[in-house]
């Protein structure tokens, strides 16, 4: 098993770019996040969804688009890009809201 | 909604000493209390975890305490070793909508 994967690992983005960053995970788990991490800020949580279909608001969704039209994959959408997004950004995955399974990150930056 | 802090920010010991994180949470609606731990450029991973029906856990070296009156919990590293010096996060969540709030994290440093 793969586990949770994303893609790219690193991206320079324009300020006004778009771009999508890719999360897919082979665990069959309903639940699946992001989250992004900026340094001393901890892990906040931007959207999540409990199963294909259904998604929902975090604590800091402005600025992000996601969809789970499949169990598999959950990407976050990111339009008109800022440099307020500049951050590292984590998937994960979970059967229930314990032991979530992080993929391995996005670096991002805004210039 | 829950809100999680973390006390101190950063944290020194000496390889073999002990070592203590603590959290605090705000919502008493809160169960379940789970420890991640994030090497430096790595991805956050489950380390340990307590539910609010039990007061404490321990896992060889590790162990999370939980106090729900006064509403915190504590990891409790024994024997550090320099392969401990990472960023723990502790997080809560009430379970009913399946969020996890985590505090800001908590630099460990262990001194050889």
């Amino acid at each position: 098993n793969a586990g949770v994967t994303q893609t790219p690992k690193f991206r320079i983005l324009k300020i006004g770019q778009s771009m999508t960053l890719q999360c897919t995970q082979d665990m069959n788990h309903n639940y699946m996040y992001w989250y992004r991490q900026d340094p001393g800020m901890g892990l906040k949580l931007i959207y999540y969804s409990v199963g294909a279909g259904i998604t929902d608001k975090g604590e800091v969704p402005n600025g992000y688009n996601v969809s789970r039209s499949t169990t598999e994959d959950f990407p976050l959408r990111l339009e008109l890009a800022a440099p307020s997004q500049t951050s590292v950004y984590f998937c994960a995955s979970s059967y229930s809201v314990e032991k979530l399974f992080f993929g391995s990150g996005t670096q991002l930056s805004v210039l | 909604g829950e809100n999680v802090e973390q006390h101190p920010s950063t944290l020194s010991v000496q390889e073999g000493d002990s070592a203590v994180i603590k959290c605090t949470y705000s919502d008493s609606a809160s169960n379940y209390f789970p420890w991640y731990k994030q090497e430096l450029g790595k991805r956050p991973q489950l380390i340990i975890d307590i539910r609010s029906n039990v007061g404490e856990k321990k896992d060889q070296r590790i162990a999370v305490t939980l106090n729900k009156t006064a509403k915190h919990f504590s990891l409790h590293i024994t024997e550090t070793q320099p392969e401990d010096s990472a960023v723990y996060f502790c997080a809560a969540s009430s379970g009913a909508n399946s969020k996890l709030t985590f505090g800001k994290g908590i630099t460990l440093s262990v001194r050889p």
